[in-house]
């Protein structure tokens, strides 16, 4: 399974653009890269994915570089109910395999 | 979202008590995982499932033990309750039919246990 490692903590100011990258040096080849957010006292919910180069939704952006050993979720012009825990993970789906979360980014969002 | 709803919401015991605590989804997914989050701390997977009575050990196994006679339900059960076993249970499923790119878990809401 392929580790990762990100921030432990972020804070930011309402309307700015967040980055919060993410290390997967030993992401095998049909891994994915998945994002979720966490608010408290909530369960998880999925943000984006990607495999290579960049995906974007209307919530974030993905970049994902060519050797894949990292990735940046990008939140665009942030506000204060972005004030969350971001998870990156590194996902194979193509098998009954485990989905391992690690502690996450606590992002902090200021007025 | 996806129809996952955890059951109860809030459980109080007592150490040494069996506990069960149940998953039950809506959306045919094939896979169903139970994680556990302690105050401050990320998801620690305990079980999952990759099919009706298809189940294996995730990291935090001990203590554990989990059943899927259906594919709609998933159970958790702690044989003999720990202060320990203290913890934010949650619940997760994916589907496991389409294309790798559209898989992403949906979570319930989780429980919230607590035992003295």
């Amino acid at each position: 399974l392929a580790k990762t490692t990100q921030p432990i903590s972020m804070d930011s100011y309402e309307g700015q653009e967040v980055n919060i990258t993410c290390s997967h040096n030993n992401i095998a080849t049909n891994d994915y890269i998945t994002w979720y957010q966490q608010f408290p006292s909530q369960g998880p919910r999925f943000i984006i994915q990607g495999y290579k180069t960049k995906v974007t939704n209307e919530v974030a952006s993905l970049f994902i570089p060519a050797d894949r050993k990292s990735s940046t979720l990008s939140l665009p012009r942030v506000s204060l109910s972005d004030t969350a825990v971001y998870y990156c993970l590194v996902v194979l789906y193509s098998s009954a395999s485990k989905i391992i979360f690690g502690s996450g980014t606590r992002l902090s969002i200021r007025p | 979202d996806a129809g996952i709803t955890q059951s109860p919401r809030h459980k109080v015991t007592e150490t040494g008590t069996p506990v069960t605590l149940r998953c039950h989804q809506t959306e045919n997914h094939r896979y169903m995982y139970w994680y556990r989050q302690d105050p401050g701390h990320g998801l620690r997977l305990i079980h999952y499932s990759y099919g009706v009575k298809d189940t294996d050990k995730g990291e935090v196994s001990d203590g554990y033990s989990v059943s899927r006679s259906k594919t709609e339900d998933f159970l958790l059960t702690l044989e003999s309750a720990t202060s320990s076993q203290t913890s934010v249970y949650f619940c997760a499923s994916r589907p496991g039919q389409g294309t790798q790119f559209n898989e992403k878990l949906f979570f319930g809401s989780g429980t919230q246990l607590s035992v003295l």
